[in-house]
């Protein structure tokens, strides 16, 4: 069965303080692990998918890392709008129909 | 990019009574269809996988009388939660797959389901 661990699962940053989010999982095979941002009341935003290890995206502040055993979304200078809950997920590379399987989530609170 | 659209975004109903959610992609065609349940500070659990033209495929342990799935076309999946208790509460998330050479999944704006 497919685990995805996240941590934390809270964060609280300061404005332009820098950290990483860790997402654990395990699966048989990986076809593809994505992170998404939710925020409170809303749907998953997608974010990044990464497909192999060593693979890294980008988008702004934001910085995905793939290993064989975990990702890290790492969080460059935040700002408080980047609060909000990021969910780690992972697609079996032996499921169909695009089945996902998600952590629990790091709840992300930036200050001013 | 792609939009899914899904409505209500809030209900509350009285317990036994029944609470049809839909699911709309905006802009392209989705065969598939998925069915999440959100509770507090937890993970989006599957419920149910949605195909069009044929019947829903739903997670172990989920009760498929209970959550009613349609996937009419190729751009609208609903869900309809009979007969509903206060247990069923919860936030309700659609999501669909958009295939071909940049397959992504795209996520509904979730409905909140308040069963008093």
């Amino acid at each position: 069965e497919d685990q995805v661990t996240q941590s934390p699962e809270a964060l609280r940053l300061q404005e332009g303080e820098s950290s990483s989010l860790n997402c654990s999982y395990t699966v048989s095979g990986l076809r593809g692990l994505f992170w998404y941002r939710q925020d409170p009341g809303k749907g998953p935003e997608f974010l990044f998918t990464l497909y192999s290890a060593g693979e890294e995206k980008e988008k702004e502040r934001l910085k995905a890392t793939l290993t064989k055993k975990e990702s890290f979304l790492h969080i460059t200078a935040p700002k408080p709008e980047d609060s909000a809950t990021y969910l780690c997920a992972v697609q079996d590379s032996g499921g169909s129909n695009y089945k996902l399987t998600f952590g629990k989530g790091t709840l992300l609170t930036v200050n001013p | 990019g792609a939009v899914v659209s899904q409505h209500p975004s809030r209900v509350i109903c009285k317990s036994g009574t029944s609470v049809k959610i839909e699911c709309r992609s905006l802009d392209f065609q989705a065969t598939t269809m998925f069915w999440y349940r959100q509770f507090p500070k937890q993970s989006l659990m599957l419920m149910a996988t949605s195909n069009e033209g044929s019947k829903a495929t739903y997670e172990q342990g989920v009760e498929k009388d209970k959550f009613l799935i349609n996937h009419a076309s190729l751009t609208l999946s609903t869900l309809t939660v009979t007969s509903a208790h206060p247990e069923d509460s919860s936030f309700y998330i659609c999501s669909a797959r958009r295939g071909g050479t940049n397959e992504k999944l795209f996520f509904g704006s979730g409905t909140q389901l308040s069963v008093l």
